[in-house]
């Protein structure tokens, strides 16, 4: 099966300007998650989905960050504007919905964002 | 914040030896993941372990649970220099509805020839 696809894999934008991932998940998994991991640390939790309505979004600065899941399948991740400790890279995973009471999730490989 | 720890931050080692790294975290779970990272790539799902069992093992890997001291570890046997990764734990909180997984910070593993 194919995985999870992310583009762009690299953005390069000055402080203030804004800038968008997508995500698309692995076919028929309805739960779609949206990382962000600074260089050194673990992934932390910005938003998560389930088909196309937002299960947690208590750690999206949403000042600046927005995110939608329309049709229930692709995602974007917009930041609007940008700032110097958004640089990280944003990592999107997929999962199928919970039904034995494990969740396990298939990330992408990564959009990296450089701040200027 | 994030709810586990892992320890030690980095670990080097030699191809052949065995790499063990904890986890420790901070409120009931449901069930414990272990994910590696190769440099410039996405995580991948290695193993997970269930809240009612204590060990489980996958090819060369090996995790124990022990959730009266909230803690985990991971053996990685007989590495090889393709082990060279970060590895995280992550823990799915007993409350959460849809498996919201947190990781730690990671534990930097360098296996050389």
């Amino acid at each position: 099966e194919a995985g999870v696809a992310q583009s762009p894999r690299y953005k390069i934008i000055e402080k203030r300007q804004s800038v968008a991932f997508w995500c698309n998940p692995i076919s028929g998994h309805a739960t779609l998650y949206w990382y962000q991991q600074i260089l050194g640390q673990g992934p932390k939790l910005l938003i998560q989905f389930q088909n196309n309505g937002v299960v947690d979004d208590s750690q999206l600065p949403k000042d600046r960050f927005s995110a939608e899941r329309l049709k229930g399948v692709d995602s974007t991740l917009k930041i609007q504007p940008a700032k110097l400790e958004d640089s990280a890279v944003y990592l999107c995973a997929s999962s199928v919905a919970q039904v034995t009471g494990a969740n396990v999730l298939t990330f992408g490989a990564g959009s990296r964002l450089t701040v200027l | 914040s994030q709810q586990g720890e892992e320890d030690p931050q980095a670990l080097s080692i030699q191809e052949g030896e065995n790499a063990t790294m904890n986890c420790s975290y901070k409120t009931s779970i449901n069930n414990l993941q272990w994910y590696r990272q190769n440099s410039g790539r996405g995580l991948v799902h290695l193993i997970l372990i269930r809240s009612n069992e204590r060990e489980k093992h996958s090819g060369r890997l090996r995790v124990t649970l022990d959730t009266s001291k909230k803690s985990s570890s991971l053996l990685i046997t007989a590495s090889r220099a393709a082990d060279t990764a970060s590895y995280f734990c992550a823990t799915d909180p007993r409350r959460a509805s849809w498996g919201k997984l947190q990781f730690g910070a990671g534990t930097q593993v360098v296996v050389t020839p």
